[in-house]
């Protein structure tokens, strides 16, 4: 069973789309995470949702707007998609400390 | 900015341990040290986490220096499978509050240290 997955693998978008990335835990943890991985591996934290608190990473543009519909799910929306949002994306959740990533979204921005 | 400093890369012959350093001298009182791993093209996988104690699990060991200003991961039989950039992070337990992004203290993974086990 897949604990933290998330769709779709790759996506391959043109500049000012709006795109959504889906994520999904099944281990029943209250806190879900996003990151970003950029071209130099560095993976840094863009939004925590806790227990329906959204705690927003202030460097992270508004074009990016998470959305929980229930505790097992942390969806990230982007809207007019930029060249430098080209990442691989991963969602995480955890209950106490350690972290359970999903296996990231290759995203490419044409 | 990183609140760590790893070694870029490091070998290791297969069989044997591979002891990967980290440096985090500025780390605070109630900062946990973590290491993760991601294997190419993979999430980052959980290994390890400790305060002040050293710490062992199925995976691996911790050694956390007294003064708390470095630490040690050990993997003790190091196989192919264990090929992998590890990620040594500093960063509050979950249960404290919430306040590593309002402080600017957001959570890096760093640039971590790329291990090749060699057969």
């Amino acid at each position: 069973d897949t604990a933290v997955s998330q769709t779709p693998k790759y996506l391959v978008t043109q500049m000012g789309n709006d795109k959504s990335i889906k994520c999904e835990q099944n281990l029943g943890h209250d806190t879900m995470y996003w990151y970003k991985q950029d071209s130099k591996k560095f993976l840094k934290i863009m939004f925590s949702y806790n227990n329906k608190e959204l705690i927003i990473n202030e460097t992270v543009p508004n074009r990016f707007s998470p959305k929980s519909p229930d505790k097992a799910h942390l969806n990230l929306h982007i809207n007019s998609l930029e060249l430098g949002d080209s990442a691989v994306y991963f969602c995480a959740s955890s209950q106490v400390s350690e972290q359970f990533f999903g296996p990231g979204t290759r995203l490419t921005v044409l | 900015d990183a609140k760590t400093t790893q070694p870029p890369s490091m070998d290791c012959a297969e069989g044997r341990a591979a002891n990967l350093p980290c440096n985090h001298s500025t780390i605070s009182g109630n900062e946990y040290v973590y290491w993760y791993r991601q294997i190419h093209s993979q999430g980052p996988q959980y290994i390890i986490h400790g305060l002040k104690n050293n710490e062992t699990n199925e995976m691996a060991s911790l050694i956390i220096t007294e003064d708390r200003k470095s630490s040690t991961l050990i993997l003790p039989h190091a196989t192919l499978r264990d090929t992998a950039v590890y990620y040594c992070i500093v960063r509050v337990a979950e249960g404290e509050p919430r306040n590593q992004w309002s402080t600017g203290n957001q959570f890096y993974f760093g640039t971590g240290t790329s291990l090749t086990v060699i057969p």
